[in-house]
């Protein structure tokens, strides 16, 4: 079958650095996606990677290991504003989305 | 900027009602989606499209039709909703893409509650 795993939940403090970590087995793999999700509201994309490698947009990276079947997202600087949830998408061999559940990001001041 | 929009934030249906939930996306995309979300776990793939009068079953159809009449408009239905449809709606729209999955782009979402 197909799973992704994040952790359920992550505490923080505000100002600190996270590393959310988000590991996969999928039929093929033709990238990983991370999204942001503040409670109530749409998913928001983040990032995309499908080459291995670390690609960094402002406070935010994204790593990827194919070999590995894992990916993290950093997050720098922490903002109370940063408290969401985490979403990973693997894209598999069909190109379907498959998503992880979600890691919410409690940041504390 | 790319927006997509439900017709409702918040719904309460009972049991054995039609219900029809509304998505509009204004950035002429050929793709679009529906998911639920529930707590605790990922967003599961209802239907998709990927042009006008197509349609594709995702992992959970069961309960649920979709119908794409016009490229910008999606729409959900539960035939006869019941208590286990309870959840959160999402839809989301996405360019095709030649060679990859592209970003999609999600609405605000739709809570629905049978009663």
């Amino acid at each position: 079958g197909q799973n992704i795993d994040q952790p359920t939940e992550m505490t923080a403090t505000e100002g600190a650095i996270v590393q959310i970590n988000c590991t996969y087995q999928t039929s093929g793999f033709n990238g990983l996606f991370w999204y942001q999700q503040h409670a109530g509201e749409a998913p928001t994309f983040l990032s995309y990677n499908v080459l291995d490698g670390l690609e960094e947009k402002g406070r935010f990276s994204s790593f990827l290991s194919r070999s590995k079947g894992y990916s993290y997202l950093l997050l720098k600087e922490l903002q109370m504003k940063d408290s969401a949830s985490y979403l990973c998408a693997v894209v598999d061999s069909n190109y379907q989305l498959i998503w992880g559940a979600g890691t919410k990001l409690i940041i504390k001041p | 900027d790319v927006k997509v929009t439900q017709s409702s934030r918040y719904l309460v249906k009972r049991t054995g009602e039609k219900v029809f939930l509304e998505c509009v996306q204004d950035m002429d995309h050929e793709n679009m989606f529906w998911y639920r979300q529930d707590p605790g776990l990922g967003l599961r793939l209802i239907y998709f499209s990927y042009d006008v009068k197509m349609k594709e079953k995702g992992d959970i159809p069961e309960g649920y039709s979709v119908s794409r009449e016009k490229k910008e408009r999606f729409s959900l239905i539960l035939e006869s909703a019941s208590t286990n449809q309870t959840s959160m709606y999402l839809c989301a729209s996405s360019r095709r893409g030649e060679v990859v999955q592209e970003t999609q782009y999600f609405g605000p979402g739709t809570r629905l509650l049978v009663l």
